[in-house]
């Protein structure tokens, strides 16, 4: 079982590149997440999907942008990377249903390190 | 509002006990639980959904009081597969995204 599946799992940028970091689900999943996770800060939560055709902002959405390309992929774009996007990034995915309450599964992560 | 975790960090001997407690200011629907050892994605502990239920899970169990919008996480006979940091998510409707706090890191050693 596959799960949540995110590439690269480790990426050295240079400021001013861009870069795509992909994430696909199996699990039929309805609701996907990115997070950035930083010593000390916890799990951030930068934009999400809460169904196939949307996206939303969350806690630290600047200088990032979302694709939902279809109900299994979400990807997250650095247009113009930064050394303060320095991060370990996750996806996660969720089933949202009514009268019920499922976790969130995540992905391994990627690690990106931006000079 | 990111939910309030305590203590930042705990060391425990192999069979002692901890208590992780985590707090927010807003009305809750539910909270998760998860740990997340170094260099790995954090996994599924429990949900608690308000009610003021109690789950557990092996010699992990936990408690949600709604009215005082906490949960408490307690490691019983901590074993040194116990280490990492744990991490509460706070949902406020059933349908949101979760809100992590800034994690507690528990060490058992020997």
């Amino acid at each position: 079982n596959a799960g949540v599946t995110q590439t690269p799992k480790f990426q050295v940028l240079k400021t001013g590149q861009s870069m795509t970091l992909q994430c696909a689900q199996d699990m039929n999943h309805n609701s996907m997440y990115w997070y950035r996770q930083d010593p000390g800060m916890g799990l951030r939560l930068i934009y999400y999907s809460a169904s196939e055709g949307t996206t939303d902002k969350g806690e630290v959405p600047n200088g990032y942008n979302v694709s939902r390309l279809n109900k299994r992929e979400f990807s997250l774009r650095l247009e113009s990377a930064a050394p303060s996007q320095t991060s370990v990034y996750f996806c996660a995915s969720r089933s949202l249903q009514s009268y019920s309450n499922q976790p969130q599964h995540f992905g391994d992560g990627t690690r990106l390190s931006i000079l | 509002q990111q939910p309030v975790q305590s203590p930042q960090a705990v060391i425990l001997r192999e069979g002692e006990d901890a208590v992780i407690n985590c707090s927010s200011s807003k009305a809750l629907y539910s909270v998760h639980w998860y740990r997340q050892k170094h260099g790995e994605a954090p996994v599924f502990l429990m949900i608690l959904l308000k009610g003021g239920e109690q789950k557990g899970h092996d010699k992990i169990s936990a408690s949600f009081n709604e009215k005082k919008q906490q949960s408490s996480l307690y490691l019983t006979a901590s074993q040194l597969s116990y280490s990492g940091t744990y991490f509460c998510g706070t949902d406020k409707s059933g349908n949101t995204p979760l809100v992590f706090g800034k994690g507690t890191r528990l060490s058992v050693i020997a």
